[in-house]
């Protein structure tokens, strides 16, 4: 089953705002990772944060992790209509390194 | 580099028709996986290779087969498709252990009528 589940289901902003998603798991994890994936292609690495670690910045991404809430949210900042994709986040488990991918937040950013 | 690879790229199946997707990555990685991805749902592991020689099952692994031809190579085999299986399928690749990324193939879109 999957581990990660994504809130919203899909976002539409306009470009220059933010765009904000979460990501809420169930059980104790080693590290959370969000990726990209655009219309028809294959998924890409965007960060990973590490269970230790609640916040992490990677250009205009910033992700925080809440494992006490079991949650962690990607913002993009200063949207542009390249950033128009699905999310995912993706959770590896304590004892185990095979990640479990939640469902993903559409994102659609207009001109 | 070519990162992840896969073969065929868009494939039409008859139910009861077998057939193998072919994956390779050029990154040295242990550990390859193969997913699958319907919509609105995110990736369901299949079957994982943590190292050559070696392969589990993941999530969803009824109807499928998997060989690991040596380090490069990981092909998923649909011995007798079915309309359920469907779906557009993902192999990737890391390296072994936690706090890796996967890299992952474009995808091979499986029509099975």
């Amino acid at each position: 089953s999957q581990q990660g589940e994504e809130d919203p289901q899909a976002l539409s902003i306009q470009e220059g705002e933010n765009a904000t998603m979460n990501c809420s798991y169930k059980t104790s994890i080693n590290n959370l990772q969000w990726y990209r994936q655009n219309s028809g292609r294959g998924l890409v690495h965007l960060i990973l944060i590490r269970s230790n670690e609640r916040e992490k910045h990677s250009g205009r991404l910033r992700v925080t992790l809440d494992t006490s809430k079991k949650s962690s949210s990607l913002l993009i900042t200063a949207s542009r209509a390249a950033d128009t994709a699905s999310y995912f986040c993706a959770t590896a488990g304590s004892n185990d390194y095979k990640l479990s991918f939640g469902a993903g937040t559409t994102v659609t950013v207009r001109a | 580099n070519a990162g992840v690879t896969q073969t065929p790229k868009f494939q039409v199946l008859k139910t009861g028709q077998s057939m193998t997707l072919q994956c390779a990555q050029d990154m040295n990685h242990n550990s390859m996986y193969w997913y699958r991805q319907d919509p609105g749902m995110g990736l369901r592991l299949i079957y994982y290779s943590a190292s050559e020689g070696t392969t589990d099952k993941g999530e969803v692994p009824n109807g499928y087969n998997v060989s690991r031809l040596n380090k490069r190579e990981f092909s998923l085999r649909l011995e007798s498709a079915a309309p359920s299986q469907t779906s557009v399928y993902f192999c990737a690749s890391s390296e072994t252990g936690h706090s890796y990324e996967q890299y992952f193939g474009p995808g091979t879109r499986l029509t099975v009528t």
